[in-house]
């Protein structure tokens, strides 16, 4: 199994660009997570997934973001335009229905973006 | 909120035990303690979790408190391969969806292991 596969690695655009990350999840979960590190806030969920449907986006910081799962194995967060303060790294990750298995997050490398 | 607390930062030497505290006093009877942990720039990675008993696989060890509002992750062996940003995280497995404040990792504990 691949794991959870993030593109791109890394991604520095200029202020009011749009920028798009894009996600693979592992083959079969219903779950997909999109999360966001940086130094001050540390790891923040912006929205998941069940079987391609947003349940909860209350994390997403605002309009300029917008997340969508056109099928089982793809995902893309937007960011339009973008702004220097949206520099974090990004995380995918993706899970099996709760109750299944361990119940763990499997997590990508992320997509690390500087908004210069 | 994380609905966690954990100590910012923690040393260890090489070779020596590891014991990560958690405290989650608020935590629910149907809800687990997971552990991941984040070494640099990298994607967290699932350590362990349980619900009230012990738990070891071939990572760590989860001890949980009896009334379960603490739990202590040990790393029997610390290598510095396991200098990393720990997370403690409570949430619920076998609902239908996932509580959202659930999924929360806080700032987990730095882990530094030295030679």
């Amino acid at each position: 199994d691949a794991g959870v596969i993030q593109s791109p690695r890394h991604e520095v655009t200029e202020m009011g660009q749009e920028v798009t990350l894009r996600c693979k999840p592992i083959s079969g979960h219903d779950y997909l997570f999109w999360y966001r590190q940086t130094m001050m806030r540390g790891l923040e969920l912006l929205i998941y997934f069940n079987n391609n449907v947003p349940i909860d986006d209350s994390g997403m910081p605002e309009d300029r973001f917008s997340a969508k799962m056109p099928n089982a194995s793809f995902s893309t967060l937007k960011i339009q335009p973008s702004e220097p303060r949206d520099s974090a790294v990004y995380f995918c990750a993706s899970s099996r229905r709760p109750g299944t298995g361990t119940g763990e997050l499997f997590f990508g490398e992320g997509s690390r973006l500087t908004v210069l | 909120d994380a609905k966690t607390t954990q100590p910012p930062s923690m040393d260890c030497a090489e070779g020596r035990a590891a014991n990560l505290p958690c405290n989650h006093s608020t935590i629910s009877g149907n809800e687990y303690v997971y552990w991941y942990r984040q070494i640099h720039s990298q994607g967290p990675q699932y350590i362990i979790h349980g619900l009230k008993n012990n738990e070891t696989n071939e990572m760590a060890s989860l001890i949980i408190t009896e009334d379960r509002k603490s739990s202590t992750l040990i790393l029997p062996h610390a290598t510095l391969r396991d200098t990393a940003v720990y997370y403690c995280i409570v949430r619920v497995a076998l609902s239908a969806n996932y509580n959202t404040d659930k999924l929360i990792f806080g700032t987990g504990t730095r882990l530094q292991v030295f030679p």
